[in-house]
């Protein structure tokens, strides 16, 4: 079946580093993603989104690529900083847009070492 | 913040006891969501209403029995509970229930079963 999932349950990271954050997914009828954060004790914060028409989506600090032909999708962090640490998770629409259900990944643990 | 509440934060209650979580949303939004979030697993979504009409109902047990009044809340019943009921539940909107959206989560409420 379908099912979105990330590939390392952790990643320690250096302050000041880049963060690669990587998100498979198995649906190719899949053309909506998105990357969550959720800090301790919060919700999940929307990070960035990208739609299968497009491979990269660039905000402050953050990257997404979207690579369709393996799956693929990944958040890059520019300067990783403390504020930085919490829980990543990737997710897909898989339904061509007829609804907004998402498909969740696990999620990942960002570490970041000062 | 998001713009989505919820309360209680935090709540422990009994097998036998009922209460009932709440969510708001000031967004302007048309679609709510209830997801239920365990240790180490996906976000598992509940129900899913669009414009107070519930489209979505994943086989949730009826022991969780959602309401929506009117589009900016949500409610969700508890009674006869089990202890791995335990979890964050979590309240999301959307601005629609179609076009595959960025949904918009609040801060969980932290629930116990004893």
């Amino acid at each position: 079946g379908e099912s979105v999932g990330l590939h390392l349950p952790t990643l320690s990271v250096q302050e000041g580093d880049n963060s690669i954050i990587n998100c498979a997914y198995s649906n190719s009828a899949s053309d909506y993603f998105i990357w969550y954060k959720q800090e301790s004790g919060k919700g999940p914060q929307f990070i960035i989104d990208i739609r299968s028409n497009m491979d990269k989506r660039q905000g402050q600090r953050v990257t997404v690529l979207l690579n369709k032909t393996v799956k693929h999708l990944s958040l890059q962090i520019a300067a990783t900083q403390p504020g930085d640490s919490a829980v990543y998770f990737c997710a897909e629409n898989s339904l061509g847009g007829a609804n907004s259900k998402l498909t969740f990944g696990k999620g990942i643990t960002l570490s970041v070492r000062p | 913040e998001t713009g989505v509440t919820q309360t209680p934060r935090h709540l422990v209650m009994g097998m036998t006891n009922k209460k009932s979580l709440k969510c708001e949303q000031h967004l302007g939004h048309n679609a709510m969501y209830w997801y239920k979030q365990s240790a180490k697993k996906p976000l598992e979504l509940m129900f899913v209403y669009s414009l107070e009409e519930r489209v979505e109902n994943n086989s949730v047990p009826s022991r969780f029995s959602p309401e929506c009044p009117n589009s900016s809340h949500l409610f969700l019943h508890l009674h006869t509970l089990q202890p791995e009921d335990s979890a964050l539940y979590l309240c999301a909107s959307s601005q629609e229930w179609t076009g595959g959206r960025e949904q918009f989560f609040g801060p969980g409420t932290r629930l116990t079963v004893l």
